[in-house]
């Protein structure tokens, strides 16, 4: 079965960089494009960035310039690199499958890893 | 840019009543419109997508509706699975979801 699993979340200074990572299994993570979506404490979605399957990558604005993604297909895993950070990136960070019939509509979410940026 | 809105922000009803929620947008977004459910500690769930569609194995009691801005998720018999948290989102551009709509029990 389709399985993400993310990890790398933890607690950071402003202004301190963090790498998640997202395992993908159960399906030919090649084939589909990816992105990272995100949900402060208590708050709604908000989509980060997405990378194609052919490595197009686009970034909300929010984090653009600052966040980077990634993907390594040989390995089955999915990158976000989050540096400059800042106390309203604190989040849940989900990795999540775009769907073959819109490659931003989202089928499948990991469980998130927690990113708290805190002095 | 668009913007989305949800209504109501929370909505109390019984097991067994039909539940419905609105989306807008700030301008027509065609069908391009997704619903999801998320409960407390877990991850969103797709349930429709282009407005009407059904994702896989998701109950026939959960339906869509609408066009250009306003759509509807109707849930018809709420189950007590029902009581979450439901969020459009639209894809006509970046993706954007609304606030959420609280289902709770009444």
């Amino acid at each position: 079965q389709v399985q993400l699993v993310e990890s790398g979340g933890g607690l950071v200074k402003p202004g301190g960089s963090l790498r998640l990572s997202c395992a993908a299994s159960g399906f030919t993570f090649s084939d589909y494009y990816m992105s990272w979506i995100r949900q402060a404490p208590g708050k709604g979605l908000e989509w980060v960035s997405y990378i194609s399957n052919s490595d197009t990558k686009y970034f909300a604005d929010s984090v653009r310039g600052r966040f980077t993604i990634s993907r390594d297909n040989a390995k089955n895993s999915l990158y976000l690199e989050m540096n400059s950070l800042r106390a309203e990136d604190t989040a849940m960070y989900y990795c999540a499958r775009g769907t073959w019939f819109g490659e931003f509509y989202f089928d499948y979410w990991g469980q998130g890893t927690l990113v708290t940026v805190s002095s | 840019e668009v913007l989305l809105t949800q209504s109501p922000a929370t909505l109390s009803l019984s097991p067994g009543e039909r539940a419905t929620l609105s989306c807008r947008a700030s301008q027509s977004i065609s069908s391009y419109v997704a619903w999801y459910q998320q409960k407390p500690g877990q991850a969103p769930r797709l349930l429709i997508y282009d407005t009407a569609k059904r994702a896989t194995g998701i109950p026939a009691r959960f339906s869509g509706s609408g066009s250009g801005t306003d759509f509807t998720l109707t849930i018809s018999n709420l189950e007590p699975e029902d009581f979450a948290v439901y969020y459009c989102q639209q894809r006509s551009s970046w993706p954007l979801f609304g606030p959420g709509t609280k289902v709770d029990i009444k």
